[in-house]
């Protein structure tokens, strides 16, 4: 079973509806992130948490909104999605502070906002 | 703050020839760097990463990369590539702090018969 899980994994919605996307980890990581892909743009932070209680904005938040329901839990919520919200979604996972500790990543999520 | 340049966006090899996949990098703390590959369909995986020491770093798949700090480089090589390498592969440096990548914008290596 993949350590990283995303759902779902392919998701069409129209412009104005409210979409969730989620992630679970059985790593037991304390540090979760999203990031979205886009071609030619690479990857850039949207939120990220380091535990229950700590959010933290990335590079592009805005739009987006996060929830840490457990340690192995992290949604990801676009509140009214919007056309150039479309991109592949990741989450990411990683263990503790130091730097020699990898992220890794779940198999995306590829939104369409019509 | 800490930022990736990688200059190419795709790279065509044929198969069993070299490669090498430019990455530079922009730091003002001490620097952590890593390669991701993601193939098609797929999330992205370590593929190798420096943290200190030795300049030469090995990583999965006969891949290695040479850290240059007068040069701010930390380029990907591999001396005989495969069809199954054809993927995109991203460019990271640790932020300070240790909390965030920023990673480059990624490299399409494109490996043909």
């Amino acid at each position: 079973d993949a350590d990283v899980t995303q759902t779902p994994r392919n998701r069409i919605t129209k412009t104005g509806k409210r979409i969730m996307l989620e992630c679970s980890q059985t790593k037991g990581h304390d540090r979760m992130y999203w990031y979205r892909q886009d071609p030619g743009l690479g990857l850039r932070l949207i939120y990220y948490s380091f535990d229950v209680k700590d959010i933290n904005k990335g590079e592009i938040s805005d739009g987006y909104s996060v929830s840490r329901q457990a340690q192995a839990k992290f949604s990801l919520s676009l509140e009214s999605a919007i056309p150039n919200q479309t991109a592949l979604y990741f989450c990411a996972t990683t263990a503790g502070t130091s730097a020699y500790n990898e992220q890794f990543f779940g198999p995306g999520t590829r939104l369409t906002v019509l | 703050a800490q930022s990736v340049t990688q200059l190419d966006s795709q790279v065509p090899v044929f198969e069993e020839a070299p490669v090498e996949l430019r990455c530079n990098y922009s730091s003002s703390v001490s620097v952590y760097l890593f390669w991701y590959v993601q193939y098609p369909n797929q999330g992205l995986q370590l593929l190798l990463k420096y943290l200190s020491g030795s300049t030469l770093v090995k990583g999965i798949n006969g891949f290695e990369a040479e850290f240059n700090k007068s040069q701010t480089s930390f380029h990907l090589r591999k001396p005989s590539v495969h069809i199954s390498d054809t993927a995109e592969y991203f460019c990271a440096v640790r932020n300070s702090g240790y909390s965030t990548l920023t990673f480059g914008k990624g490299t399409m290596l494109l490996v043909s018969p």
